[in-house]
Parts: structure tokens; C-alpha cells; sequence
């Protein structure tokens, strides 16, 4: 089945040490987004890529980086995580962008010690 | 403000009652709407699409879109403990903007 996969499910790391969440796709879309989404709030979009053009939201911490070396993968790279790095971050996906539909990961819960 | 509200509840109905979930918005350009159903620890999965004004029915689930008063409007038929889980929507024209999510508990 087509789908968007994000390994690990779950990550614990240590304040300040490096950690690289990964998501892959088989719906060959041109767009993947990174959302971090905290408890009871809305998930909020840090950037996406387009095909391999990167768009960086305004107010996304530059403590996060990404990287897509090719169409199926997206990696979401933090440099220094903070305790309120803590969250579900999610990975998404869509066709073409704009309206078409974003289709989600199962996301990965990052827990900063 | 924010662009989008939710009502975060939890709302708790009995198994078989109709549910209606609300959001309202503040940004007049979003042109598409979508609810995402969120169980536990797990991504949104998209429910349903409506472009611009209007109703859209899916099998128990209806979606219905008033861009004049701004609001967006989920209803959900014959209601399964299996649909309690965390309800999305969000708006968008050139990019989605999500709210908080509304937390349904349906009681057998």
C-alpha cells in the first residue's frame, strides 16, 4: 500500500545532543511537509520542501534543519534539542501542494531528557 | 486570534447520537477545508475535502462549509466508540492552518 512511513516512532535523546527523525513516501509525491504538533494544539507547519526547493516557515527555530536527498525521503534534522523540543512531529505529503490533500505519516514522538 | 478555533471539549456522547463538531476561521482567503480524525498517538487522517462553500456527505459523516459566516461544521451519524479519537479541521489557499482539535469520547 501506498504510504507515508516515519521511523523512528519513538526518540529519546539527551538535552543538546543531535537527533534526525526520517520519513519516507511510495505516493511519489512532489511535497513533504514537517509539522510539530504539542499536546491538545494544532500541528504547525516548520517547512516543506517542493520537489527539491525548500521553504522554510518564518518563524521556525534554525535549531531545526531538513534535508531531501531524493523524491522519497525527507529528514527532519535537530541541532541542539531543547526540553521544549518535546512533541509529536509529523510528516506529510501531497501531490502537488496548494489545495491538494495532505496525507499524513504515524509521526514520531521525540521525549528530551 | 487564531485563524482557526475548535472547541478542545472532550465531548461525550452516547454509541448511536449524532455529533456535531464546530470550528469557525478568520482568514477570508482560505478556499479549502478539511476535517482529520486523530486517534491516540497516531497522525490525522483525512476525513473529508470541501472546496469553497457547501455540504459534502460521506457514508456517516457529513461536512458542511458557510464561508459567510465563516464556520466549518462536522457531523457525524450514528456515532461508534470507534470514532472516538481527536477531530481536526483546518483551512487553506496556499498553505493548511490546522486548529487545536476537538476530543470526542462516544459511550457504548
Amino acid at each position: 500500500d501506498a504510504m507515508v512511513i516515519q521511523n523512528p516512532r519513538y526518540q529519546v535523546t539527551q538535552f543538546g545532543k543531535p537527533v534526525t527523525l526520517s520519513c519516507s513516501q511510495t505516493l511519489n509525491h512532489n511535497v513533504m511537509y514537517w509539522y510539530q504538533q504539542k499536546s491538545s494544539q494544532a500541528p504547525k507547519l516548520l517547512f516543506h520542501y517542493y520537489d527539491k526547493d525548500f521553504n522554510n516557515e518564518a518563524d521556525t527555530p534554525d535549531n531545526f534543519q531538513s534535508r531531501r536527498p531524493n523524491t522519497s525521503f525527507c529528514f527532519l534534522d535537530i541541532r541542539s534539542p531543547g526540553l521544549g523540543d518535546a512533541a509529536m512531529y509529523l510528516c506529510a505529503t501531497s501531490r502537488t501542494g496548494g489545495e491538494e490533500t495532505q496525507y499524513f505519516g504515524p509521526g514520531t514522538r521525540l521525549l528530551v531528557l | 486570534q487564531k485563524e482557526v478555533e475548535q472547541d478542545p471539549g472532550p465531548l461525550s456522547v452516547p454509541e448511536g447520537a449524532i455529533v456535531s463538531l464546530n470550528c469557525t476561521y478568520s482568514n477570508s482567503a482560505f478556499q479549502y477545508f478539511m476535517w482529520y480524525r486523530q486517534y491516540s498517538r497516531k497522525g490525522p487522517e483525512l476525513l473529508m475535502y470541501t472546496y469553497s462553500s457547501g455540504n459534502k456527505e460521506d457514508g456517516r459523516f457529513t461536512a458542511q462549509v458557510d464561508k459567510s459566516s465563516k464556520y466549518i461544521s462536522l457531523f457525524i451519524r450514528d456515532s461508534q466508540p470507534s470514532d472516538s479519537a481527536t477531530y481536526l479541521c483546518a483551512g487553506g489557499y496556499q498553505k493548511v492552518t490546522f486548529g487545536t482539535g476537538t476530543k470526542l469520547q462516544v459511550i457504548p
